[in-house]
């Protein structure tokens, strides 16, 4: 079955440190997205990836790093320098950008 | 400003009966993409609908339909034959020709009463 992939479902972080969520698509999409969602709001966009081996930031990249070093996989790192990090994070996929955009499961990250 | 405004919070509707959901858009651009999740309480956002700007008839799919006004900038989303399983929360979204980001609203929590 075709489709997006996140893990893990639950992340627990403690102050200080980086930690990485993964995101791998099997859509042969092109592009591809992380949102963070916090509790009664939208989605808001921390980085996009067009191709391969290009990303840009999105509305709120401080504190997120990202890598796409191949087609199907995005994953993003919140580091230390991400003050409130506690979130829903989606990852997406889109054909081509601009392209309806299809999302995983979503990962639920807490601060310990 | 607002992108996307969804002004409604919560909505009910009763089983079987159709229910409207409000969103408006803000843009400059002649050609623009509106999109239509449901996220249910599990967290994944799910794709319902999608509208152009230069589609001509209102985009249809299943019980899901989208009332296109384009001079009033509104996109609603009407679900026919409410189910049980429609509760969820509903986002709508933008896509500009100018840039492949999408705008996302706050969303609006529906929940069908048996």
């Amino acid at each position: 079955d075709g489709g997006i992939t996140q893990s893990p479902k639950y992340l627990f972080r403690k102050e200080g440190q980086n930690v990485t969520l993964s995101c791998e698509q099997n859509l042969n999409h092109d592009a591809m997205y992380w949102y963070r969602q916090d509790p009664g709001q939208g989605l808001r966009l921390i980085y996009y990836s067009q191709i391969v081996n290009d990303f840009q930031k999105g509305d709120i990249a401080e504190g997120y790093s990202v890598s796409r070093e191949k087609k199907e996989s995005f994953p993003l790192t919140v580091t230390s320098a991400q003050k409130n990090p506690t979130a829903f994070y989606l990852c997406a996929s889109s054909i081509f950008p601009g392209e309806t955009q299809y999302f995983g499961p979503g990962t639920r990250l807490l601060v310990l | 400003a607002q992108k996307i405004t969804q002004t409604q919070p919560g909505m009910f509707v009763q089983e079987k009966e159709a229910v409207t959901l409000d969103c408006t858009y803000d843009t400059s651009d002649p050609s623009y993409g509106l999109f239509w999740y449901k996220q249910p309480s599990s967290g994944e956002m799910i794709f319902l609908i999608y509208q152009g700007s230069y589609d001509q008839q209102n985009a249809t799919e299943g019980r899901y339909s989208l009332n296109f006004q384009k001079a009033r900038k509104s996109a609603n989303l009407v679900i026919s034959a409410s189910q049980l399983g429609d509760s969820a929360m509903y986002f709508c979204a933008m896509r500009e020709l100018t840039g492949n980001q999408f705008y996302f609203g706050t969303g609006t929590s529906l929940t069908v009463i048996p």
